[in-house]
């Protein structure tokens, strides 16, 4: 299986930062990386697909990039609403698998 | 608009088996693959299997070692997932989601809204 593995594990931000979450595959994946935004109590939502496509809908201070092994997510200026955990999934080779998370923090 | 509505709570003794429904809604069922995706309290996502509904193909992972089985109804526009050999670790919520087309390799753009289970004797 294709380990995912993501950090940091939690961050601490302010409303108006810029914020990187990396997530890194132990083995190729080449563009089959998505991001996703999961809130308490809900289910998650596609932020990022491809490593950086965003689907219709979502704010443009969202954005990814990478391939290979290495891929970060970028929220260029947070928002009170983005406060959140984020995981990142590939879909290269089955099973898929998600990183571990990454809690956002006030 | 696109909709996908779970079935509700389930409570179950260890051993048996549990069938969980995801309806989809507000487009055409077969353009869309589904992933079916569980999480632990407290834990991350867990990808469970596949279906392509257009002409039935799955996958499954691994770590389920065979116990779970994904199929679905065209007429109902309805996936379902089981999972059979209950055990107390199968505790979790479980979550439809539709992939982004047919192919296993999209993101899930859209997600039901989860359906709790809950194995306990």
């Amino acid at each position: 299986d294709i380990q995912m593995t993501q950090s940091p594990s939690s961050l601490s931000a302010s409303v108006g930062d810029r914020v990187t979450i990396t997530c890194r595959a132990s083995q190729s994946v080449s563009t089959y990386l998505h991001w996703y935004q999961q809130k308490p109590g809900k289910a998650p939502n596609l932020l990022i697909y491809t490593a950086s496509n965003l689907p219709n809908g979502v704010p443009s201070r969202f954005s990814g990039s990478g391939s290979g092994t290495d891929f970060t997510l970028t929220i260029s200026s947070l928002q009170p609403e983005d406060f959140a955990t984020y995981y990142c999934q590939q879909s290269h080779s089955a099973p898929l698998t998600f990183g571990q998370g990454t809690r956002l923090e006030i | 608009q696109v909709q996908l509505v779970q079935s509700g709570t389930e409570v179950k003794n260890p051993g048996a088996s549990v069938r969980v429904s995801c309806k989809a809604s507000g487009y055409t069922f077969t353009t869309s693959s589904f992933h079916w995706v569980r999480q632990a309290p407290g834990h991350s996502l867990e990808w469970m299997g596949w279906i392509n509904p257009g002409n039935g193909n799955t996958k499954y992972s691994q770590n389920f070692q065979g116990r779970v089985t994904i199929t679905r109804d065209t007429s109902a526009s309805t996936v379902y997932m089981e999972l059979s050999s209950l055990r107390s670790e199968d505790t979790a919520l479980y979550y439809c989601a539709r992939g982004r087309s047919t192919t296993l390799t999209t993101g899930a753009g859209y997600w039901g809204q989860g359906t709790l289970v809950t194995v306990s004797s």
